[in-house]
């Protein structure tokens, strides 16, 4: 099956810290990678959508300077968030897919706490 | 994409089959129904996905009606670890974005 993988599974930064979580497609070529954020007893929100080698596409009100992304190859992508806060802790969930109209698959996710 | 609705919960007993209901009454011909669950603190589970027929894979079957506004995902014989929310999407496969909608939450009780 295609497996997705994110890293590190859970992190913990003081305020004001940048906090770097990776996504990679592990047994395949992702053209494109998506990066979801769910909050507690709350559905997952599309955040941002990254194509290879290509800016991301971040949805109405996700920060871009903020939540930098970058796809610098088919089984990487990668999301930094910038100068963290306490209300940037949630849970940061990757997917990929291979070319349009393929399934989605997700990563494990990363849960982030600021303190 | 189509908005979907799908009941808050609903329980199963186990080695049952559970028989989740999706609407998704605006959907258009060329959107698929995906399904895909999450247990708790996971990131989501790909479970299957069909634009008309009727589809089977060694985890689920998806019972898509023939006017395409309903469908129903089958798990055949419950298990305990199938305990999740459940999410019913419908989705061009073309557009980038996945709404997930809040799901059902399954709970199989032994």
């Amino acid at each position: 099956g295609a497996v997705v993988s994110q890293h590190p599974s859970w992190v913990i930064c003081k305020s004001g810290t940048s906090v770097k979580i990776e996504c990679r497609s592990l047994d395949f070529q992702a053209t494109t990678m998506f990066w979801y954020r769910q909050f507690p007893k709350q559905s997952l929100m599309l955040m941002a959508t990254s194509n290879e080698g290509s800016k991301a596409t971040y949805e109405q009100g996700v920060e871009k300077d903020k939540f930098l992304i970058n796809h610098a190859s088919l089984t990487l992508s990668t999301l930094t968030v910038t100068s963290a806060h306490p209300e940037d802790s949630s849970f940061y969930i990757c997917s990929a897919r291979r070319r349009v109209k393929e399934t989605q698959y997700f990563g494990p996710g990363t849960r982030l706490l600021v303190l | 994409d189509a908005k979907t609705t799908q009941p808050t919960s609903m329980d199963c007993a186990e080695g049952r089959a559970a028989n989740l209901p999706c609407n998704h009454s605006t959907i258009s011909g060329n959107e698929y129904v995906y399904w895909y669950r999450q247990i708790h603190s996971q990131g989501p589970q790909y479970i299957i996905h069909g634009l008309k027929n009727n589809e089977t894979n060694e985890m689920a079957s998806l019972i898509i009606t023939e006017d395409r506004k309903s469908s129903t995902l089958i798990l055949p014989h419950a298990t305990l670890r199938d305990t999740a929310v459940y999410y019913c999407i419908a989705e061009t496969g073309a557009n980038s974005k996945l709404t997930f909608g809040k799901g059902i939450t399954l709970s199989v009780r032994p």
